[in-house]
């Protein structure tokens, strides 16, 4: 298996831009996090989808994110307008049932100038 | 609410020892390790449950006291490869599946 898939690996933006974020789960995989790191916060979840329903998205910052799993090979995370404080490396995990490992995919480095 | 992880960071020698602590306000149901190194995505180490139990697999073993709601990571005969920042997540007793990252510990193994 190619593991988990994330696209684009970099995005360089100006700040009001949309910014689509891609991710493509282990296939068989039902739970799907989205991940947002950053040196001063940490590693923080920002929503997870059990077989593509949305189960918690208080992580969200805010209303100008937004997450979609329209089916389970896919996944995206849309920040619109984008604005500086949104730089970070975005990461995309799958699981099988919660209480096993979470696989990250290789991450999503966003600049926001 | 965000778990607290000690030390911060740490410098060892090839063949030292090192402990790593994560520490809950709330109460846990599980707590997960990982490591990540620099410039790449977080790789698991271990699950620990409800229940108190000690896990390890080679040089790297952990255990869980969920009355003190903490979690220990120790580093035996640490390797050169051990070189990253680790990690713990945390799950909370109550509410749905919350699922919070620590602080994180920055670790240095030196030849």
């Amino acid at each position: 298996d190619a593991g988990v898939i994330q696209s684009p690996r970099h995005e360089v933006t100006e700040m009001g831009q949309e910014v689509t974020l891609r991710c493509k789960p282990i296939s068989g995989h039902d739970y799907l996090f989205w991940y947002r790191q950053t040196m001063m916060r940490g590693l923080e979840l920002l929503i997870y989808f059990n077989n593509n329903v949305p189960i918690d998205d208080s992580g969200m910052p805010e209303d100008r994110f937004s997450a979609k799993m329209p089916n389970a090979s896919f996944s995206t995370l849309k920040i619109q307008p984008s604005e500086p404080r949104d730089s970070a490396v975005y990461f995309c995990a799958s699981s099988l049932p919660l209480e096993i490992e979470q696989f990250f995919g290789p991450g999503t480095r966003l600049t926001v100038l | 609410q965000q778990p607290v992880q000690s030390p911060q960071a740490v410098i060892l020698r090839e063949g030292e020892d090192a402990v790593i602590n994560c520490s809950s306000s709330k109460a846990l149901y599980s707590v997960h390790w990982y490591r990540q190194k620099h410039g790449e995505a977080p790789v698991f180490l271990m699950i620990l449950l409800k229940g108190g139990e000690q896990k390890g697999h080679d040089k790297i073993s952990a255990s869980f006291n969920e009355k003190k709601q903490q979690s220990s990571l120790y580093l035996t005969a640490s390797q050169l490869s051990y070189s990253g920042t680790y990690f713990c997540g945390t799950v909370g007793l109550s509410g749905t599946y919350k699922y919070i990252f620590g602080t994180g510990t920055r670790l240095k193994v030196l030849a």
